[in-house]
């Protein structure tokens, strides 16, 4: 069973603070990883998809780090504005191929107050 | 908008009733995908179509009937529900994820679903 873990849970950060979290996977038979930024009462928002180790992704003030051989990716956001605050959730499909069967993680929810 | 649309947007169902909650995606994508959440839990795959075939039925109970006509709509009927299927259920749609590539999955806005 593919197990997808998000730490923290929750996060709380003033206007203009950089944050980051974590995403860990099984690393054996990695395919693929995908970021997605989930607003109250709205659809969830692909970030990125990342399937290289050493993989640097970014959009805006928004980044994400790949490693596959030890399994996580680091999510960083920097200069956080209260328009981050959101769930942020990763998942990978299950299995080594893209079968589309993503396995999603609790999510780690930011609050970013002004 | 992310071009996937789901209706109703809210439903309030005694477990008795027989519902039934739509998807309509507007991208062209070939894969649809029904998703659960239930409080304090991940987003859980329920069920996958590729191409009108269902590819993955995650040991969903069988009150939970999914349709897909076309690539463009995906239904989940529901009958005799439990008070503990009210979730959130999340619609997604995506290009053919065998088609070689990871395919991003582009979310509807989900219906939440409390069971009386």
């Amino acid at each position: 069973i593919l197990n997808v873990e998000q730490s923290p849970q929750s996060l709380h950060v003033q206007e203009g603070d950089s944050t980051n979290f974590t995403c860990s996977f099984p690393s054996s038979n990695f395919y693929a990883l995908h970021w997605y930024r989930w607003e109250t009462a709205k659809s969830p928002e692909a970030l990125f998809v990342m399937t290289l180790n050493g993989d640097e992704k970014k959009k805006g003030r928004i980044s994400a780090t790949l490693n596959t051989k030890e399994g996580y990716s680091y999510l960083y956001i920097k200069g956080s504005q209260p328009e981050d605050s959101a769930t942020y959730l990763c998942a990978s499909p299950r299995g080594s191929s893209n079968t589309g069967k993503l396995i999603f993680g609790q999510g780690t929810t930011l609050q970013v107050k002004p | 908008e992310t071009g996937v649309t789901q209706t109703p947007r809210h439903l309030v169902m005694g477990m008795t009733n027989k519902k039934s909650l739509k998807c309509e995606q507007h991208l062209g994508h070939n894969a649809m995908y029904w998703y659960k959440q239930s409080a304090k839990k991940p987003l859980e795959l329920m069920f996958v179509y590729n191409f009108k075939e269902q590819t993955e039925n995650n040991s969903v109970p069988s009150r939970f009937s999914p349709e897909c006509p076309n690539s463009s709509h995906l239904f989940l009927h529901l009958h005799t529900l439990q008070p503990e299927d009210s979730a959130l259920y999340l619609c997604a749609s995506s290009q053919d994820p065998q088609r070689g590539g990871p395919e991003t999955q582009y979310f509807g806005p989900g219906t939440r679903l409390l069971v009386l």
